[in-house]
């Protein structure tokens, strides 16, 4: 059982550039989650979905795109990279809203240059 | 919207000691509070979670309080080893309203040997 499983582990981004950060879960999860990581400033939710085709906006939407075509993935896009985006970036799923368990990826560490 | 408020931001504790980290909340509505361990280079994983109709849990060396009326909760670590250090999150939510999981941020514990 895989889990939660985010590619890349690692990037390093010029200013300008774009990229897509991939994340898939196994677990038939409906609610899937992005979050990002600044040092010292905990967790901040960028966007969140509660099913495939919804995705709503969390705390720090602004520079970042969802898709949720399936229940399985929720790439998070970034466009046109700015230094402010540098951060550890955590995407992570639950059931429903009965409680369980968060599962979080491994984490995608961005560099933005 | 929710605010989650954590301290300390940083901990040492004496191998063998007990250590407690603190959060306040801020809309008395929230009813479900986790608390995740993240270890250098992993993502954030549940080790206890309380809901609004408890006061206390306990999982062997771990536990939590809640203090609705005051609306801060506690974790407590007994009997502290060196496999306890990294960060500490706790989080807040009310499921039955929305879908958001809005976490604090952070307390780096370390066990002194």
């Amino acid at each position: 059982n895989a889990g939660v499983t985010q590619t890349p582990k690692f990037r390093i981004l010029k200013i300008g550039q774009s990229m897509t950060l991939q994340c898939t879960q196994d677990m038939n999860h409906n609610y899937m989650y992005w979050y990002r990581q600044d040092p010292g400033m905990g967790l901040k939710l960028i966007y969140y979905s509660v099913g495939a085709g919804i995705t709503d906006k969390g705390e720090v939407p602004n520079g970042y795109n969802v898709s949720r075509s399936t229940t399985e993935d929720f790439p998070l896009r970034l466009e046109l990279a700015a230094p402010s985006q540098t951060s550890v970036y955590f995407c992570a799923s639950i059931m429903d809203r009965s409680g369980n368990t968060i599962y979080f990826g491994e984490g995608s560490w961005l560099t933005v240059v | 919207g929710e605010n989650v408020e954590q301290h300390p931001s940083t901990l040492s504790v004496q191998e063998g000691d007990s250590a407690v980290i603190k959060c306040t909340y801020s809309d008395s509505a929230s009813n479900y509070f986790p608390w995740y361990k993240q270890e250098l280079g992993k993502g954030p994983q549940l080790i206890i979670d309380i809901r609004s109709n408890v006061g206390e849990k306990k999982d062997q060396r771990i536990a939590v309080t809640l203090n609705k009326t005051a609306k801060h909760f506690s974790l407590h670590i007994t009997e502290t080893q060196p496999e306890d250090s990294a960060v500490y999150f706790c989080a807040a939510s009310m499921w039955e309203r929305d879908d958001k999981i809005i976490f604090g941020k952070g307390t780096r514990l370390h066990i002194l040997p």
